[in-house]
């Protein structure tokens, strides 16, 4: 079935480091990609997508871009500040037959000013 | 942006009992959603909802598990009987396509 792997369950950095989280989809279709961030008491809140090879998703300075050939949707940010401690979702939603919609495990990410 | 609310934001059962929990999805939204987080786990698909039917489900969507949407009003989940494992924060979330999903609070459930 389809799955979604985020390889970082934490990631620590210093304010104005540069952020990578890595994202890898397996899907028997043609899934659109999304990124989600939640922060403590809250639902999660969308922050971009991508529905086809090479598009780029961005914003409020994250970005990735859909790789169907490595089957990745890596989140990264040049420089993160402690406002963006939260736990990241990577997703798919797949449309292709039965509609799926999957999430990846999470990774919580604590930046230290 | 756009509001998900949800009702109550925390509940406290035992087990079981019956419990309804209420989404008030954002206004001209047609696909409607549950979700169960575990407390420090992964966010697990239940069910999604379109049209006054239920589209698609997981395997983590039990016969005790109902959804319904009578009237255009509230979006529910109802639990009935309740059981020990069913204690998570459940979140419902609303979609105007088959896109990007717009999350209410959260429900915090606990099952006694």
């Amino acid at each position: 079935g389809d799955s979604v792997t985020q390889t970082e369950g934490q990631v620590a950095l210093s304010e104005e480091d540069f952020l990578t989280i890595h994202c890898n989809y397996s899907a028997s279709g043609y899934p659109a990609l999304f990124w989600y961030v939640q922060y403590p008491g809250e639902g999660p809140q969308f922050l971009f997508r991508a529905s086809r090879d090479k598009e780029k998703g961005s914003s409020r300075g994250f970005e990735a871009t859909y790789d169907k050939g490595t089957t990745s949707f890596h989140l990264r940010k040049a420089s993160v500040q402690e406002s963006d401690s939260a736990v990241y979702y990577c997703a798919l939603g797949d449309y292709t037959g039965n509609y799926k919609y999957v999430f990846g495990a999470g990774t919580r990410l604590k930046v230290i000013a | 942006g756009p509001k998900v609310l949800q009702i109550p934001s925390h509940q406290i059962i035992d087990m079981g009992q019956m419990v309804t929990l209420n989404c008030d999805p954002v206004s001209n939204h047609l696909y409607f959603y549950w979700y169960k987080q575990i407390l420090g786990q992964q966010m697990e698909f239940l069910v999604n909802f379109y049209n006054g039917k239920v589209m698609e489900k997981s395997k983590l969507f039990k016969d005790q598990f109902s959804v319904e949407r009578p009237d255009g009003s509230y979006f529910t989940l109802k639990i009935q009987p309740t059981a020990l494992e069913d204690s998570a924060v459940y979140f419902c979330a609303s979609s105007l396509s088959k896109y990007e999903q717009y999350f209410g609070p959260g429900t915090r459930l606990t099952v006694l």
